[in-house]
């Protein structure tokens, strides 16, 4: 049974570029989330997404957008790279089927994309 | 908007000590979670605690949940090497913010044998 999947593992881009960050989910999971990890940070939620719809959304600007594939497969893009965008982005799959109005289905997260923008 | 803060930033622990990181949030949550994140890992969930005066215990490990909702803790019992790690708590605000996990900077945690 794999676990979440992140592609690719390393990155480098030139300011000013765009880049496209790919995850596929736990088998049996339905939803995605992607978060940002500066070095020594949390992480940052940058937003989710269920039923092919960005269901929630951090504070980043649009530069940041994603899709959901009908299988569950998730991309997040960045245009206009910044050299702040330099981080480890993570991807987490969890079941919303699974969560109620109190209980949140635990994120399994996959072992994410390094990003460094020259 | 919803905060969530980590004390302390750093724990050096001499192995077999306990010691305890707290995690405070401005804003009452429905939920919290706790991950623990290894070097050059990944997080990993660990436990979530829903209700107000919640403690849950996982061997060495207790979880607990403020009555007010607003903070937890994580105490852990004689450390061993293998709790070396991050441990980041990730609040769970209102019904409108749901599945917008906000997660503490993080306590990291180094054990010395």
């Amino acid at each position: 049974d794999a676990g979440v999947t992140q592609s690719p593992t390393h990155l480098i881009k030139t300011r000013g570029q765009q880049v496209t960050l790919r995850c596929s989910p736990k088998s049996g999971h339905d939803t995605v989330s992607w978060y940002q990890q500066a070095l020594g940070q949390g992480p940052q939620f940058i937003f989710q997404y269920y039923e092919e719809e960005e269901r929630q959304r951090g504070n980043f600007p649009d530069r940041f957008s994603g899709h959901q594939f009908p299988n569950y497969s998730s991309e997040l893009n960045v245009n206009a790279l910044l050299l702040g965008d330099s981080a480890l982005y993570l991807c987490a799959s969890s079941d919303t089927g699974a969560a109620t109005l109190s209980y949140n289905s635990p994120l399994h997260f996959g072992n994410g994309t390094r990003l460094t923008v020259t | 908007g919803q905060q969530v803060m980590q004390i302390p930033q750093y724990q050096h622990v001499q192995e077999g000590e306990d010691f305890t990181t707290y995690c405070n949030s401005s804003t009452t949550l429905s939920n919290i979670q706790w991950y623990k994140q290894r070097p050059g890992g990944h997080p990993v969930f660990l436990i979530q605690l829903v209700k107000s005066g919640e403690v849950k215990k996982q061997k060495r490990l207790t979880f607990q949940f403020g009555e007010a909702k607003k903070n937890s803790s994580l105490h852990i019992t004689a450390t061993q090497t293998t709790d070396v790690g991050t441990y980041f708590c990730a609040g769970q605000g209102g019904t409108d913010s749901w599945g917008k996990l906000q997660f503490g900077a993080g306590t990291q945690v180094v054990v010395t044998p």
